[in-house]
C-alpha cells in the first residue's frame, strides 16, 4: 500500500477551467516529483521539489506550476485546462540520498474537454 | 540526451513461459537501476533495484534482473510466468549526479492461462 496519495483519481473538465492535482505523502520524504504519462510513451518529470519552499521544472515544458509549502503537500495547479493537458499525472516521492528508487501515487487521470 | 529503451512494447505470453524484457539506456557515468511495475488499475511499484555489488539482483515475484555495465543493459527475468504478472513493466535509470529518474516507454505483458 502507498503511503503517497493523490486525488481525484479521474477528473472531467472543461476547457479554460482552473484546477489543481493534489499530491499528499505521509513518509517524511523531502523530495517529490510530478510526472505525466501518455500510453505507450516514456514517464516525463514536468516538476519537483526537494523540499518546502524548493520546485524546479522538469525535463518535459509543463504550462501547470507547484507549490510546496509543507513537506507533506506538492499539489499542481493548472490555470486553465486545454484539451492538450489531457493526460495521467504521477506524483511520487523519494528520501533524501541517491540510493532510492521512488514511491507512487496512484495518479490522476485527466480529461478535458 | 540521457535515454531509456525497452525495445519491447508488448509481449504476450503463457502461462509457464520464461520471461525477458529487454532495457538499454545512454549514459556514460555511473548510474543507479530500477525496474517498475504497474498492474492494471495500481500505482507504480518499485520491482527491484541495482545499486552495486552483484550485477544480478532479485525483486519480489521471482523476478531478477542483470546489470551488464558494457552493454549498457538492465534486462527483467522471470524463469515462469504467471497470469498474475499481467501488467506494465517499466525501466527506469538515475544518474548519480542527479535525483531524477528517466523512464523507458515500458513494455505491457499479457501472460494468457
Amino acid at each position: 500500500e502507498a503511503d503517497i496519495y493523490q486525488t481525484p483519481r479521474y477528473l472531467v473538465i472543461g476547457t479554460g477551467k482552473k484546477i489543481t492535482l493534489e499530491c499528499s505523502q505521509t513518509m517524511g520524504h523531502d523530495k517529490m516529483y510530478w510526472y505525466q504519462q501518455d500510453p505507450g510513451m516514456e514517464l516525463h518529470l514536468i516538476h519537483y521539489s526537494y523540499g518546502v519552499n524548493s520546485t524546479e521544472k522538469g525535463d518535459l515544458s509543463s504550462e501547470s506550476t507547484v507549490s510546496r509549502i509543507r513537506t507533506e503537500h506538492f499539489p499542481l495547479t493548472l490555470e486553465s485546462a486545454r484539451p492538450s493537458h489531457t493526460s495521467q499525472y504521477l506524483c511520487a516521492s523519494s528520501p533524501t540520498g541517491s540510493n532510492y528508487g521512488y514511491t507512487f501515487g496512484s495518479g490522476t487521470r485527466l480529461t478535458v474537454v | 540526451a540521457q535515454s531509456v529503451s525497452q525495445h519491447n512494447h508488448h509481449v504476450i505470453l503463457s502461462e509457464a513461459a520464461s520471461l525477458e524484457l529487454g532495457c538499454n539506456y545512454s549514459y556514460g557515468g555511473t548510474v543507479n537501476l530500477f525496474w517498475y511495475v504497474q498492474y492494471p488499475g495500481q500505482h507504480l511499484q518499485l520491482l527491484l533495484k541495482y545499486f552495486s555489488g552483484d550485477p544480478l539482483v532479485k525483486g519480489i515475484k521471482g523476478f531478477e534482473a542483470e546489470f551488464i555495465k558494457s552493454k549498457f543493459s538492465f534486462n527483467l527475468r522471470k524463469p515462469s510466468v504467471q497470469w498474475s504478472d499481467t501488467a506494465e513493466y517499466f525501466c527506469a535509470v538515475k544518474p548519480l549526479n542527479t535525483d531524477k529518474l528517466i523512464f523507458g516507454t515500458g513494455t505491457r505483458l499479457q501472460v494468457f492461462p
